[in-house]
């Protein structure tokens, strides 16, 4: 899978929107772009992917460059549980599930705080 | 969104014993599962994947005598800790795979503490 970049850390106010980026710019045709976040103590959860085309979905917005080297999930309003370490994870349709390479794999993501 | 549940959430076990843990996907059928581990302030670290009716595929590096994972339904995977040392002492955290979404859904984790 490519790797992607993210900033370390970032901060935000609550209720005001959050844009989180992340760079791909050796991303391939058939990856596509993944991301979750993972609460403190807990497992990682599901936020959104995307391969071309904006996304949408009841927790946040994926904003795809048109050259899919990069990419930003948006977070229309923050609240203090959306404080997280958010990853973007590039994962290969195409690639088997079988074996290691159906994984994701996971980089240090960013740190996300959220003040009231 | 789909569930995964891991079981228990937290266990202390002393040197030398084996700690069983259970990760099932509640709604929905899951042929691939994968295990991962996380140190504190660290990032998941891939320990293998489970196939369905097949052998578990193990990372480079995981001990397959040690970390020994079974996933004998399509809503079961287990892991089980083998002579568990204080080394072995981390969050361990299953995901399921559901295929018609190439999305990976997260168990909650198990946290192990070995003394």
């Amino acid at each position: 899978d490519a790797k992607t970049t993210q900033p370390n850390s970032m901060e935000s106010n609550e209720e005001e929107p959050v844009h989180l980026p992340c760079n791909h710019s050796t991303i391939s045709g058939t990856d596509y772009i993944h991301w979750y976040r993972q609460l403190p103590s807990q497992g990682p959860e599901y936020v959104i992917h995307g391969l071309t085309s904006n996304v949408n979905n009841r927790m946040a917005s994926l904003a795809i460059a048109e050259d899919r080297k990069s990419s930003t999930l948006i977070l229309h309003r923050a609240t203090l549980r959306d404080a997280a370490v958010y990853y973007c994870i590039l994962r290969d349709l195409e690639m088997n599930y079988g074996g290691s390479q159906g994984n994701l794999i996971f980089g240090k993501g960013t740190k996300l705080s959220v003040k009231p | 969104g789909a569930v995964v549940s891991q079981h228990p959430s937290w266990v202390i076990c002393k040197s030398g014993t084996s700690v069983k843990i259970e990760c099932r996907s509640l709604d929905f059928q899951a042929t691939t599962m994968f295990w991962y581990r996380q140190f504190p302030k660290q990032s998941l670290m891939l320990m293998a994947t489970s196939n369905e009716g097949s052998k578990a595929t193990y990372e480079q590096g995981v001990e397959k005598d040690k970390f020994l994972i079974n996933h004998a339904s399509l809503t079961l995977s287990t892991l089980t800790v083998t002579s568990a040392h204080p080394e072995d002492s981390s969050f361990y955290i299953c995901s399921a795979l559901l295929d018609i979404q190439e999305t990976q859904y997260f168990g909650p984790g198990t946290r192990l503490l070995v003394l």
